[in-house]
């Protein structure tokens, strides 16, 4: 089945770590979005990509990096620099708004931790 | 940063009645409003995607309307049912060119019970 696949479920980080959140998808989207998802807010954009080696900042890129080498792959890195990297991370896809005014296609999420 | 600003915050919904809820957005340079339906342990479902003013549409029970010049919609439940239950979530489309860039308001939470 066509979709978005985030991993892991689950992770957790010691002060001081970069960790990598995987992003996958085979809907054949040429763009993708990264989203932090905090207790009572709305969804905030991290980056987005719209098309493979090139992306742009979002609303809260600091402390975040990404690489879009692939069209398939969009992998988030949350570096030593954030410092409440705390979260509910979303993965998001979706195709040109001037085909249709597509929506965003999204994975089940990947929930950070702090040891 | 544009503010989406969603009412309620939550309400509860007996089985059988219907609900509606709200999303407010800037009325300027209005490009799209999405609407996404966010199950518990499951990820974020579209709904809607809407772009002209006076714009209904609708998904079995749901349903949802359009003002862009007053920088509102509406999405209505008719019947709720227990599976209804999810924060349904509104998405302003910041957009210049043709990519979707995306200001989400935080979310109407929905709690039928039966």
């Amino acid at each position: 089945d066509g979709g978005i696949t985030q991993s892991p479920k689950y992770l957790f980080r010691k002060e001081g770590q970069n960790v990598t959140l995987s992003c996958e998808q085979n809907l054949n989207h040429d763009a993708m979005y990264w989203y932090r998802q905090d207790p009572g807010q709305g969804l905030r954009l991290i980056y987005y990509s719209q098309i493979v080696n090139d992306f742009q900042k979002g609303d809260i890129a600091e402390g975040y990096s990404v690489s879009r080498e692939k069209k398939e792959s969009f992998p988030l890195t949350v570096t030593s620099a954030q410092k409440n990297p705390t979260a509910f991370y979303l993965c998001a896809s979706s195709t040109r708004q001037s085909d249709s005014n597509q929506p965003q296609h999204f994975g089940d999420g990947t929930r950070l931790s702090i040891l | 940063i544009l503010n989406v600003e969603q009412s309620p915050q939550s309400l509860h919904v007996q089985e059988g009645d219907s609900t509606n809820f709200t999303c407010s957005f800037p009325s300027s340079n209005f490009y799209a409003l999405h609407w996404y339906r966010w199950e518990t342990a499951k990820s974020p479902e579209a709904l809607f995607v809407m772009t002209l003013n006076g714009d209904e549409k609708k998904k079995g029970r749901i349903s949802a309307t359009l003002n862009t010049k007053e920088g509102y919609s509406y999405l209505y439940i008719k019947g709720s049912q227990p599976e209804d239950s999810a924060t349904y979530l509104c998405a302003f489309d910041l957009t210049t060119d043709s990519w979707g860039k995306l200001q989400f308001g935080a979310g109407t939470q929905v709690v039928v019970t039966p």
